[in-house]
């Protein structure tokens, strides 16, 4: 089956820093998503990327289909972005869709 | 806007017992996945319904069923309870095609934390 690579598995930063967390995979993926996993462990989303670039205030994402990645920038990070952050891909196969997770990369950010 | 919405929050159950979880998806939203969540792991695919139909199927046990109703609500039920089962269970939503064509956006909710004493 497809394989979901995120790296690095841990990132210690400091207020203020920029980071960029990457997702790779394996086979072709027909929808991509970022979420942040909260302390409480509330899964939020944060882009549907398939391919393409978005921002959403100080998170970016990218997505390169053709060469199997897709990159999250955080810039100015906050302690509230602490948690971890999933890359999930979704490929159809036979009968539906299957959804697979990375195993994700945990941020600290210190004050 | 109005989210995902899963109960019970919080379950404690006994080994050999039975579990029933409920996902109300996002209103219009007409997909449903379930995801097993184990400590300090990623979610992992359990089933999904589109249209109350099963579309796809992870690694569930076959203690575990679901279903999805006809309001689209769908429920998870667990037997034969084991201590590793202990999990947080997600629901999420989509709105899209998920048997064909392609599928959306999935939206999360708040998970179900089991315990398994």
């Amino acid at each position: 089956g497809i394989q979901v690579e995120q790296s690095p598995p841990d990132l210690i930063l400091q207020e203020g820093a920029n980071s960029t967390l990457r997702c790779n995979f394996s086979d072709s993926v027909n929808n991509l998503q970022w979420f942040h996993q909260n302390p409480w462990g509330q899964l939020i989303n944060l882009f549907y990327i398939p391919s393409g670039t978005k921002q959403n205030g100080r998170l970016s994402a990218t997505t390169v289909a053709t060469e199997r990645y897709s990159l999250l920038y955080i810039s100015s990070s906050q302690t509230t972005d602490s948690g971890v952050y999933f890359c999930a891909v979704e490929r159809k196969r036979t009968g539906g869709f299957k959804t697979i997770f990375g195993a994700g990369t945990r941020l600290f950010v210190k004050a | 806007a109005a989210g995902v919405i899963q109960s019970p929050r919080h379950l404690i159950k006994e080994k050999r017992e039975t579990a029933t979880l409920k996902c109300y998806p996002i209103p219009r939203h007409d997909t449903v996945y379930w995801y097993q969540q184990g400590p300090g792991q990623d979610p992992q695919f359990l089933i999904s319904f589109y249209e109350k139909m099963q579309s796809d199927k992870g690694s569930i046990p076959d203690r575990f069923s679901a279903q999805q109703f006809s309001d689209y609500h769908s429920e998870l039920n667990m037997s034969s309870l084991e201590l590793g089962d202990s999990a947080l269970y997600f629901c999420a939503s989509s709105s899209g095609l998920a048997g064909g064509g392609s599928s959306y956006e999935q939206y999360f909710g708040p998970g179900t934390r089991l315990t398994v004493t």
